[in-house]
């Protein structure tokens, strides 16, 4: 079946800091591939996502690159601010996109 | 329209009571799906809509829940006899149908079983 590995958290970086938040998967065919963010208090917003590989999603300063040779899609953002703090999950789609697999979550906090 | 929306946000209940959560997708979605996502854990798959019809469930669905989306726009899921292990976050998200479209997830309606 289909699965998503996330590094577990949290993580704590410091402002400015280098970000890399490290996604693998398992699944049958070729799957989508997405990263969501949750705010504290908030609904799941789609940060980005990619739909075959090599493709390379990116929004907010933040990137995502899908690495078929690898399972891979690691998060990643050059510099990071206080406002990223959020809970990451990396999820899959696959078929006739009917449902959703996601990780467990990596939570991020960002200090001054 | 403003997205997907949910209620009630919060619901705390005594075991053995019945629940009722409501969903609103975004108009034009005729696509909705219920997740659930319990502390620590990303959400999980419970069952889709395409329009009216129920067309996938998961084996996370017992018994006691159902889900209903009677003329294809808001959806309810209703829980029966409510668990301690049913305490979650429950999510609803809606979409445009075709091959992978994107989901928009509400702010979920959290359930606290005493």
């Amino acid at each position: 079946g289909n699965s998503v590995t996330q590094m577990e958290g949290p993580v704590t970086l410091s402002e400015e800091a280098f970000l890399t938040i490290n996604c693998t998967y398992t699944a049958t065919g070729y799957p989508s591939l997405f990263w969501y963010v949750q705010y504290p208090g908030e609904g799941l917003q789609l940060l980005l996502k990619a739909t075959k590989a090599d493709d390379k999603g990116s929004n907010k300063g933040f990137e995502a690159t899908y690495r078929k040779e690898t399972t891979s899609f690691h998060l990643e953002k050059g510099s990071v601010q206080v406002s990223d703090s959020a809970v990451y999950f990396c999820a899959l789609l696959t078929g006739g996109g009917n449902k959703l697999t996601f990780g467990t979550g990596t939570q991020l906090k960002v200090e001054l | 329209d403003t997205g997907v929306s949910q209620d009630p946000r919060h619901k705390i209940t005594k075991r053995g009571q019945n629940v009722t959560f409501r969903c609103d997708p975004i108009s034009e979605h005729n696509r909705l799906y219920w997740y659930r996502q319990t502390l620590g854990q990303g959400p999980e798959f419970l069952t889709y809509f395409q329009n009216e019809a129920q067309l996938e469930k998961s084996r996370l669905l017992s018994d006691r829940f159902s889900a209903e989306r009677p003329k294809g726009s808001f959806s309810t899921l209703e829980i029966q006899r409510t668990e301690q292990g049913d305490s979650a976050m429950y999510l609803c998200a809606s979409s445009l149908s075709g091959t992978r479209a994107e989901q928009f997830f509400g702010p979920g309606t959290r359930l606290t079983v005493l």
